[in-house]
């Protein structure tokens, strides 16, 4: 099983909608988590850390299962310069890294 | 102003030759890393070192080196290049090596080994 798992996408959506990723991490000592944003052939960046409260960010939300092992990204009224990948990233207690998944790829089209 | 920068952006070699890649972060981070991202996108830790010291040390062949002349600089040396080193190499730091912080990638450096 993979430790951290996304679908894969693309998921295209037209500009204004609304789309949502999810993510599932199969080791429960991960401590921490967030969300990476990766644009086309350039470096991931740190879109926003993922809390067990939930969090928003304008117009990102974010929310985490611990109880599902599960994470959630919601972007509402979807803007051309969103088209991206988007990378779960979990960090086990104890290590120092992070752990990536393979990200979902996101279209939005005019 | 770069706070992570990676030297060269391209690299474009030989199989069997030797070839270093060269990191820097101005970000005055303990934790530096690198990953490998492969043509499938999947991004993988490879090393992990935190004020020079090695870290992480993940199952990478030992044809690969990372060297870190000082917190500020980690620098990767490859031997004897196989066509399956071809990849997107990303170096990263931050603060410390703590489990919510957050890295800050490099711009990559593209290697294609011919």
């Amino acid at each position: 099983r993979k430790e951290v798992e996304q679908d894969p996408g693309p998921f295209n959506v037209p500009e204004g909608a609304t789309v949502a990723f999810n993510c599932t991490y199969s080791n429960s000592a991960s401590q921490s988590f967030f969300w990476y944003r990766q644009d086309c052939r350039k470096e991931p960046k740190l879109l926003m850390s993922v809390y067990s409260s939930g969090n928003e960010d304008g117009r990102f939300t974010a929310q985490l299962n611990r109880a599902s092992q599960y994470i959630s990204l919601l972007i509402r009224d979807s803007k051309l310069s969103d088209s991206a990948t988007y990378l779960c990233v979990v960090n086990i207690a104890g290590y120092s890294t992070l752990t990536f998944g393979k990200g979902t790829m996101l279209l939005v089209s005019p | 102003d770069t706070a992570v920068s990676q030297t060269p952006k391209y690299l474009v070699t030989q199989m069997g030759n030797d070839k270093s890649i060269k990191c820097e972060q101005n970000l005055g981070h303990d934790t530096m890393y690198w990953y490998k991202q492969d043509s499938k996108k999947f991004l993988k830790i490879m090393f992990s070192y935190n004020n020079k010291e090695l870290i992480i040390n993940e199952t990478v062949p030992n044809r690969f080196s990372p060297k870190s002349p000082d917190k500020a600089h980690l620098n990767l040396h490859i031997n004897s290049l196989e066509l399956g080193d071809s990849a997107v190499y990303f170096c990263a730091s931050s603060q410390d090596q703590g489990t919510g912080e957050t890295q800050y990638f490099g711009p990559g450096t593209r290697l294609l080994v011919l």
